[in-house]
């Protein structure tokens, strides 16, 4: 069946290191994977996209990897912030671009 | 430029009551969806629009009813709610690619 897998678990850092979120997909081959993050009570908003042609996407902190063979991309936030806690969602689109479907996505707190 | 906008934010329904959400983009996007979030479960597909008078089934469909009689408007009907309909749901628009999303509709059925 098809899947697409975030880190359930909430992920803990440190004001000023980098968080680390995981994307895995099984059983799509979509030509682009996005991310996107949300805050309680408002709708996702878009932070990157990524085509199956790209290794490494970057926008200002964020650095975003996409590897076709592993079915996996790899969201990076350096030099985090408090104000980057929120939840991260990874999307991909299906059936060429007509469905975007989603992950569950990950919780990030970030300490001050 | 308002983006995407959902109608109610807010509503409370009896087992059985139907009901009509309204999403609006002032875009001139061509694709539009419907998705709801329960905890734990994510974003789900609906129902989607790849162009005005089109629709399409998504993940899960099943109690849901839309329409896109114009390119700026999505509707989605519940016509028979039921607790399990109980979620927050969200609209989005796409050019296509990357969504925007409105700021979601909370629906309670009791």
């Amino acid at each position: 069946s098809q899947k697409i897998e975030q880190n359930s678990e909430a992920l803990n850092i440190q004001e000023g290191k980098t968080a680390t979120l995981t994307c895995n997909y099984t059983n799509y081959s979509p030509a682009y994977l996005q991310w996107y993050r949300q805050d309680p009570g408002r709708g996702p908003v878009f932070l990157l996209l990524i085509r199956e042609n790209e290794k490494e996407k970057r926008k200002e902190r964020l650095k975003v990897t996409f590897d076709t063979t592993l079915k996996q991309s790899l969201f990076h936030i350096t030099a985090s912030q408090p104000a980057d806690s929120a939840t991260y969602l990874c999307a991909l689109d299906h059936t060429g671009g007509f469905k975007t479907i989603f992950g569950a996505g990950t919780r990030l707190f970030v300490k001050a | 430029n308002a983006g995407v906008t959902q109608t109610p934010k807010f509503r409370v329904l009896k087992t059985g009551q139907s009901m009509t959400l309204l999403c609006a983009q002032d875009m001139n996007h061509e694709y539009m969806y419907w998705y709801r979030q329960d905890p734990g479960m994510g974003l789900r597909l609906i129902h989607y629009s790849v162009g005005e008078g089109t629709t399409a089934k998504g993940e899960v469909p099943d109690g849901y009813n839309v329409s896109r009689l114009k390119k700026q408007n999505f509707l989605l009907g519940l016509e028979s709610a039921a607790p399990s309909q109980t979620s927050v749901y969200f609209c989005a628009s796409s050019p296509p690619g990357e969504l925007f999303f409105g700021e979601g509709s909370r629906l309670t059925v009791l």
